[in-house]
């Protein structure tokens, strides 16, 4: 069954705004993952949170861990056309299951000029 | 550069006809591999995981003699979908992790159109 559920499911931004996409999940989890694909495309990773952590930041991208909340959220600042893409998130629940991640349904994001 | 090269990209065959699907692990030896299955606009499922030198092991619901893996090297695992139905139709990616708390690296995808 699907673990994470993102919200909202698809975001239309023009570039320079702000696009932020949360991620609610089940269970307890080991670590939170966000990736992007590109239609078409396999997954690039993007982002990696452990549940110990609460915040990272990777350039433009800055991830929040509420493991008591269970949720994420994934915020991309001042975006570009080149941000178009769908986004998920991805959960793995144990250390003995690092490579069986349970993805939600993502979130589409279209950026335009 | 790529860590995981995935071929072919896109196929298309008969029903009743077998693919196989290639996945290699180009920057690390990958004694496990995880093989997703993605429906139109929809997530990514895991099918099965692929261990080098034994079974692979296959997720609640995936037919083990419909979709053959086999992970003889530490950088080749194929995936082959035997005799193919419309309903096997997907988006099917391989992946692989350097191990826990490190993220997977995805090939490209292979679009498998059964027609």
């Amino acid at each position: 069954s699907q673990q994470g559920e993102e919200d909202p499911q698809a975001l239309s931004i023009q570039e320079g705004e702000n696009a932020t996409m949360n991620c609610s999940y089940k269970t307890s989890i080991n670590n939170l993952q966000w990736y992007r694909q590109n239609s078409g495309r396999g997954l690039v990773h993007l982002i990696l949170i452990r549940s110990n952590e609460r915040e990272k930041h990777s350039g433009r991208l800055r991830v929040t861990l509420d493991t008591s909340k269970k949720s994420s959220s994934l915020l991309i600042t001042a975006s570009r056309a080149a941000d178009t893409a769908s986004y998920f998130c991805a959960t793995a629940q144990t250390t003995d299951s690092w490579g069986k991640l349970q993805f939600g349904a993502g979130t589409q994001v279209v950026v335009t000029p | 550069g790529a860590v995981v090269s995935q071929h072919p990209s896109r196929v298309i065959c008969k029903s009743g006809t077998s693919v196989k699907i290639e996945c290699r692990s180009l920057d690390f030896q990958a004694t496990t591999m995880f093989w997703y299955r993605q429906f139109p606009k929809k997530s990514l499922m895991l099918m099965a995981t692929s261990n080098e030198g034994s079974k692979a092991t296959y997720e609640q619901g995936v037919e083990k003699d419909k979709f053959l893996i086999n992970h003889a090297s530490l950088t080749l695992s194929t995936l082959t979908v035997t005799s193919a139905h419309p309903e096997d139709s997907s988006f099917y990616i391989c992946s692989v992790s350097k191990g826990p708390n490190s993220p997977l690296h995805f090939g490209n995808g292979t679009r498998l159109t059964v027609t």
